[in-house]
C-alpha cells in the first residue's frame, strides 16, 4: 500500500480557513485519495475523496496537485467542532481496505 | 437507521479470558471490518469481510478470530486475551455500490486486559 505523510499537528483560529497537507509521492494511477476525521472519543467519519480533479462537498474541499503526489484538505471556516484528527488515506480502485496513518491533530482556538 | 452498532461499549478482562465483540449494521452493506486503535495511533485493520460468507486477514490478525454471521453481523473473538490487546476496537461497514465507497464506523469498544 502506498504511504501518506502528514504533519503531526496543526493549529487554527476559529472562523479562519485551514489547509491540511498530505504528501503521497508513491501514489499509483489507480489510488483514490480519501480523507477521514476522528472527533474525540468517536469513530472516524468520512470527509471527502478524489482521484485527479479538485472536489467540493458540504464539509470541505480537496485540492489535488497536478502530479497527484500531494493533496490539501481545506476547511473553509474552522469551528471548534472541527477539532479532530484528520487522516489522509490512499485507496486502490475497487479496493475496500483503508490504511490509516497517524493523521494530523487539528486544534482550533476560539 | 442506527448505522453501525457495537456492544459492549466498555470491557475489562483478565489475561487468558475470552470474549466476543459484537457488531451490527442496518445499511444493507456487503463489506464489514474490524480495526483496533492504540493510544496516539491510527487505526489498524484486524480482519475484514468483503461479503457474507467470506473473511480475510488484515494487518494485525494474530490473536483474533471473526465470524460473519449474516449480512448484518460481524463478530470479533479474543480466545485468550493478552494485555497487548488492550485497545479501542472499531467496527465499520461499506458498500461497493456507494459512489463514495465510504466506510461507516461504530462508536467503538474500549477493552482493557489486565
Amino acid at each position: 500500500d502506498a504511504k501518506t505523510t502528514q504533519p503531526n499537528s496543526m493549529e487554527s483560529n476559529e472562523e479562519e480557513p485551514v489547509h491540511l497537507p498530505c504528501n503521497h509521492s508513491t501514489i499509483s494511477g489507480t489510488d483514490y485519495i480519501h480523507w477521514y476525521r476522528q472527533l474525540p472519543s468517536q469513530g472516524p467519519e468520512y470527509v471527502i475523496h478524489g482521484l485527479t480533479s479538485n472536489v467540493n462537498n458540504r464539509m470541505a474541499s480537496l485540492a489535488i496537485a497536478e502530479d497527484r503526489k500531494s493533496s490539501t484538505l481545506i476547511l473553509h471556516r474552522a469551528t471548534l467542532r472541527d477539532a479532530a484528527v484528520y487522516y489522509c488515506i490512499l485507496r486502490v480502485t475497487n479496493g475496500n481496505k483503508l490504511v490509516f496513518g497517524a493523521g494530523t491533530i487539528l486544534r482550533v482556538k476560539s | 437507521n442506527a448505522g453501525v452498532t457495537q456492544t459492549p461499549k466498555f470491557q475489562v478482562l483478565k489475561t487468558g479470558q475470552s470474549m466476543t465483540l459484537q457488531c451490527a449494521q442496518d445499511m444493507n452493506h456487503n463489506s464489514m471490518y474490524w480495526y483496533r486503535q492504540d493510544p496516539g495511533m491510527g487505526l489498524r485493520l484486524i480482519y475484514y469481510s468483503a461479503s457474507e460468507g467470506t473473511t480475510d486477514k488484515g494487518e494485525v490478525p494474530n490473536g483474533y478470530n471473526v465470524s460473519r454471521l449474516n449480512k448484518r453481523e460481524f463478530s470479533l473473538r479474543l480466545e485468550s486475551a493478552a494485555p497487548s490487546q488492550t485497545s479501542v476496537y472499531f467496527c465499520a461497514s461499506s458498500s461497493p455500490r456507494d459512489r463514495d465507497n465510504e466506510q461507516f464506523f461504530g462508536p467503538g469498544t474500549r477493552l482493557t486486559v489486565l
